[in-house]
């Protein structure tokens, strides 16, 4: 399985303000997903991240709330733009498994607190 | 579409007791069916996986049978340890072109010495 790190792992962020999570992968992979797990909730996918290509965002989720980039196939960051209370939250980027069957393997999240 | 549907909690248990979480999915197509747990302060790891019909999947003293006439994917464990104590997430995964995990909403677990 990758390793994947995040950061930051945690922040406390002013309303309006914008913050960049990092991904770093220990191998080359070609999908890299963004999730994010709101309060008490489950995991919602916000984008599909390929290298060389735009971002795919989910339903509800849009390019100026969470421009996302991905220079290279070990890197991808994720910005939530304009920040409100309601996007406190855990973002999680993971990456797929090797055998095909599905899983996907996570970071240990990014927790956001927006005052 | 594609759904999965997890037995609510919290559920609160005494230590080595058994413990059965269920799971239900409506998909399209056949999925691979997943659970994961969260450790408090951790992220997502995979717990264990099946990826056909009839196939059991198995880590840690957990288990779950891919059963496609009833749609479910039940975790069970026969002796529960306060260790267990985690929230477990049901989830599925179709690839048709794109790639996604669909997660269910999640079951907190409190195991009691």
């Amino acid at each position: 399985s990758a390793v994947i790190s995040q950061k930051p792992s945690r922040d406390i962020c002013q309303r309006g303000t914008s913050l960049t999570i990092q991904c770093q992968v220990d191998s080359q992979v070609t999908m890299m997903f963004w999730y994010r797990q709101q309060p008490g909730q489950s995991l919602t996918l916000i984008a599909t991240a390929n290298q060389g290509s735009e971002a795919t965002y989910e339903s509800g989720f849009v390019i100026d709330k969470f421009p996302i980039s991905r220079p290279n196939l070990t890197f991808s960051t994720l910005t939530v733009s304009n920040m409100s209370p309601e996007d406190s939250s855990i973002y999680l980027c993971s990456v797929s498994g090797q055998s095909f069957t599905g899983e996907l393997f996570f970071g240990e999240g990014s927790r956001l607190t927006v005052l | 579409g594609n759904s999965v549907t997890q037995m609510e909690g919290p559920v609160t248990l005494s230590e080595e007791a058994f413990l059965t979480i269920n799971c239900t999915y409506t998909a399209t197509g056949y999925p691979s069916l997943f659970w994961y747990v969260q450790y408090p302060g951790e992220g997502l790891q995979l717990l264990l996986k099946a990826t056909k019909a009839d196939d059991k999947g198995s880590n840690k003293g957990f288990e779950a049978t891919y059963r496609k006439e009833t749609t479910s994917f039940h975790l069970e464990k026969g002796s529960v340890q306060v260790s267990d104590s985690a929230v477990y997430f049901c989830a599925l995964s179709i690839i048709q072109g794109a790639q996604k995990l669909v997660f269910g909403q999640g079951t907190r677990l409190t195991i009691n010495p």
